[in-house]
């Protein structure tokens, strides 16, 4: 079975641009959340999708967006990209979404975005 | 405010020896408590989930305990190789919903082994 997928796995950007990051989730798994990754941070969660519905989102201003398609797969989009915003994002995807469930998340290995 | 507190922040340990690693959170409700391994340049891999009536689970060389009444959990490594530097993430769920999201993550403890 095949794992999480995460394109691209590296990107370069200047500031100002902006970034759609991809994430293919395990099949069958209908749940997909989104990470920003930093150093001394760690995990920060920025939402979760189910079946195409945002169910949460996190602290992040209104240029960090996403979406998911009928087939679990799920995008993030980031705008006006600023220096801050370098960071490991990390998607990770369930069967049956985060809240009190057992199930494990998978992870992929991530895009890491560099601002310039 | 719900926390995952991890400590140490960071271990050296030599090749073949145990060690440790603590965490503390202040999250209600609680669902479940995770472990994850987090390679240099990967995605963090879970290694256990234990519920609030489980003390323990082991994943091979990899012994999670968890006291849901004082709400502290640990993880114990045993015989260590290098392959286990990484960083290692606590992550507790349940319910909450909202701007945090159902998991609360610590900040994980940085394990080096040495040979």
């Amino acid at each position: 079975k095949a794992g999480v997928t995460q394109t691209p796995r590296y990107l370069i950007k200047t500031r100002g641009q902006q970034v759609t990051l991809s994430c293919s989730p395990i099949s069958g798994h209908r749940s997909v959340s989104w990470y920003q990754q930093t150093p001394g941070q760690g995990l920060q969660f920025l939402f979760e999708y189910f079946s195409e519905t945002q169910r949460n989102k996190g602290n992040f201003p209104g240029r960090f967006s996403g979406r998911q398609f009928s087939n679990s797969r799920s995008e993030m989009n980031v705008s006006t990209l600023e220096l801050g915003d370098s960071a490991l994002y990390l998607c990770a995807s369930s069967l049956t979404g985060t809240g009190n469930s057992n199930q494990p998340q998978h992870f992929g290995d991530g895009t890491r975005l560099s601002i310039l | 405010k719900n926390q995952v507190e991890q400590s140490p922040q960071s271990l050296i340990i030599l090749e073949g020896k145990n060690c440790t690693l603590q965490c503390n959170y202040t999250v209600s409700p609680f669902s479940n408590l995770r472990w994850y391994k987090q390679d240099t340049g990967r995605g963090p891999v879970s290694l256990t989930i234990m519920t609030f009536s489980e003390n323990t689970k082991s994943n091979g060389r990899y012994t999670a305990t968890l006291d849901a009444d004082t709400k502290q959990s640990s993880l114990h490594i045993t015989a260590s190789q290098l392959s286990d530097s990484a960083s290692y993430i606590c992550v507790v769920s349940g319910s909450y919903g909202g701007s945090q999201g159902n998991l609360i993550f610590g900040k994980g403890t940085k394990l080096s082994v040495k040979p």
